[in-house]
């Protein structure tokens, strides 16, 4: 089955400045990577998602980027904010396996002002 | 529009005692999902039923049991609860046939065993 590794797995930044979290997979058939954000007790909810189609996904100061060949996909934060600070993590899942989701093991990040 | 609805949110049990943790979801996707996560880590994949009649096992399935019965709806049951299965226990779904596979999650389930 698919194995996703996350790293790192804690994040102090200066607010302002650029997180990168970075994740790799196992199985070439995995063909979307969707990013979660976790507030402390709260559900994982959607920020970015990519499919094995396109290289590099934007949405305002967050960037996901995708390379199939290495098995691996990243997520940048620019201009960090206190809000940022959350839990993320990265996922993995393919059609063929029933869009299951299989999980990175999470990445910290704490934003200080 | 509820999207992902988990009943209880809380829940303490003694060992040995069973429960079933339900879920339905109003957004008629064909797949859902459960995950358990134990506290610092990573959401793990019990079980997933990847369309209505269909269930299968994820990465951690024992001491557990699922029924989908109906397109909305999709338990998850604990038949001799043990510590080992104190976690927060969260339902996704997700469609499994369009371009748009994004998952939606409920608000989680937080079990103790006792």
């Amino acid at each position: 089955g698919e194995n996703v590794e996350q790293h790192p797995s804690t994040l102090s930044v200066q607010e302002g400045d650029s997180a990168v979290i970075k994740c790799t997979y196992s199985d070439s058939a995995s063909n979307y990577f969707p990013w979660y954000k976790q507030e402390l007790g709260k559900r994982p909810q959607l920020i970015i998602d990519i499919r094995s189609n396109v290289g590099e996904k934007k949405d305002q100061r967050i960037a996901v980027t995708l390379n199939k060949t290495a098995k691996h996909f990243s997520l940048h934060i620019t201009e960090t904010q206190p809000e940022d600070s959350a839990v993320y993590f990265c996922a993995a899942s393919s059609r063929a396996a029933g869009n299951k989701l299989t999980f990175g093991g999470g990445t910290r990040v704490l934003v200080k002002p | 529009n509820a999207g992902v609805t988990q009943t209880p949110k809380f829940q303490v049990l003694k060992t040995g005692q069973s429960m079933t943790l339900q879920c339905a979801q109003d957004m008629n996707h064909n797949s859902m999902y459960w995950y358990r996560q134990d506290p610092g880590m990573g959401l793990r994949l019990i079980y997933y039923s990847a369309s209505e009649g269909t269930t299968d096992k994820g990465e951690v399935p024992n001491g557990y049991n699922v029924s989908r019965l109906n397109k909305r709806e999709f338990s998850l049951r604990l038949e001799s609860a043990a510590p080992s299965q104190t976690s927060v226990y969260f339902c996704a779904s997700s469609e499994l046939w369009t371009a748009n596979t994004e998952a939606f999650f409920g608000q989680g389930t937080r079990l103790t065993v006792v």
